[in-house]
């Protein structure tokens, strides 16, 4: 069946420190991947995506590379702030061919940016 | 614009009683997602609507559960009876999505307690 794995939480980082949250992934054939974000007390929201492999997407100055070599899908920002502090999920969308939707998330890398 | 919205936002209740959630997607949209998440086992899909009808339930816990959508602005989740194992928080999504973009919609979520 289709999966993601994080990295386990929580990552305690200081400002404009360096970001990497590991994310792999076990699906058959082409899938779409995404990264949500989680703020506190409210719902998830989309923050990128990369529908095919080498694909690179990016939003708010976070950025995370579709590899398929090494079914990966890592998320990275080279200065975090305090308003990134938030819970941060990978997800996947099966190649699905028609009439298929479902949305497989990660269990959710929590985010710490101190002072 | 109006973001889906669910209600209520908190419930506390006692074993045993029927537990009503409620959600309005955003107008037009076409899809309708039910998602439950816990420490334990991160964010779960319970069952999605298109349309008004519900198109995959596999995810639903057990015969306690049942979700509804009468019209295209209304869904409800039903727990009857409720059990201490339900404490969660619940989460709408709504998309007008078909195949791939995966951009979902989240409220806020109802965080359930059942004592």
């Amino acid at each position: 069946g289709n999966s993601v794995t994080q990295m386990e939480g929580p990552v305690t980082l200081s400002e404009e420190a360096f970001l990497t949250i590991n994310c792999t992934y076990t699906a058959t054939g082409y899938p779409s991947l995404f990264w949500y974000v989680q703020y506190p007390g409210e719902g998830l929201q989309l923050l990128l995506k990369a529908t095919k492999a080498d694909d690179k997407g990016s939003n708010k100055g976070f950025e995370a590379t579709y590899r398929k070599e090494t079914t990966s899908f890592h998320l990275e920002k080279g200065s975090v702030q305090v308003s990134d502090s938030a819970v941060y999920f990978c997800a996947l969308i099966p190649y699905s061919g028609a009439g298929s939707y479902q949305l497989t998330f990660g269990k959710g890398t929590k985010l710490s940016v101190i002072p | 614009d109006a973001g889906v919205i669910q209600s209520p936002r908190h419930e506390v209740t006692e074993m045993g009683q029927e537990v009503t959630l409620r959600c309005k997607p955003i107008s037009g949209h076409d899809y309708l997602f039910w998602y439950r998440q816990t420490m334990m086992r991160g964010l779960e899909l319970l069952i999605y609507f298109n349309n008004n009808v519900p198109i995959d339930d596999s995810g639903m816990p057990e015969d306690r559960f049942s979700a509804k959508m009468p019209n295209a602005s209304f869904s409800t989740l039903k727990i009857q009876p409720s059990e201490p194992r339900d404490s969660a928080v619940y989460f709408c999504a709504s998309s007008t999505d078909t195949l791939g973009t995966g951009e979902l919609f989240f409220g806020e979520g109802s965080r359930l307690t059942v004592l």
